[in-house]
């Protein structure tokens, strides 16, 4: 069974404050990582697909690095603003069939308080 | 172009009654996914289906559940015979290709199931 794993759980930070959480995944068979963004009473959105090892990937304050040979992800958002108060998903790509699936980890629900 | 449409967003349904959730892709899209989100858990994995193939339907339950994509037509996950363990949320995703290293999944806003 396919364990992806993120800490912490929750996390509350104040308006201004850096943080970063992590995503742990299996290391062997790598193939790609996708970071979402899940919003309360949206949908989760895309923020990054991460392939290579030592990838990093920046969207404006948000950037994310991946070491696939020891098996995790960290996102990091710098200056944190309430507007970044939603749930962080990582979601590993599994083989099955000849294709890909999700996997995903529980989340890490930020809340930046103002 | 409308994003991926699920229906109805909310849906009550009574023990032992059948529960029909769609899900409608983003056009163009021939890969869809359903996860289901249990209170205070993460989103888990239940059936990938292409059009009128699944491709895995590891996660889903063996009794009661079962999931199409149809030719034409949104893609319908079926819960028969109802019990209140199946109260969640349910989300689908769709992408035009495998989830992979270029492409990702854009999901719907889901159906919240609740069993009375």
């Amino acid at each position: 069974i396919l364990n992806v794993e993120q800490s912490p759980q929750s996390l509350h930070v104040q308006e201004g404050d850096s943080t970063n959480f992590t995503c742990s995944f299996p290391s062997s068979n790598f193939y790609a990582l996708h970071w979402y963004r899940w919003e309360t009473a949206k949908s989760p959105e895309a923020l990054f697909v991460m392939t290579l090892n030592g990838d990093e990937k920046k969207k404006g304050r948000i950037s994310a690095t991946l070491n696939t040979k020891e098996g995790y992800s960290y996102l990091y958002i710098k200056g944190s603003q309430p507007e970044d108060s939603a749930t962080y998903l990582c979601a590993f790509l599994s083989p099955t069939s000849g294709t890909y699936k999700y996997i995903f980890g529980t989340g890490t629900r930020l809340k930046v308080l103002a | 172009n409308a994003g991926v449409m699920q229906n109805p967003r909310h849906l009550v349904r009574r023990r032992g009654q059948e529960a029909r959730l769609r899900c409608s892709p983003m056009k163009g899209h021939s890969h869809v996914y359903w996860y289901r989100q249990l209170p205070e858990e993460g989103l888990k994995f239940m059936v990938y289906l292409q059009k009128e193939n699944i491709i895995d339907e590891s996660g889903m339950p063996k009794e009661r559940f079962s999931a199409e994509f149809p030719k034409e037509g949104p893609s319908i996950l079926r819960i028969q015979q109802v019990v209140r363990g199946d109260s969640a949320a349910y989300f689908c995703a769709s992408s035009p290709a495998t989830v992979g290293r270029g492409t990702e999944a854009f999901f719907g806003q889901g159906t919240r199931l609740t069993v009375v």
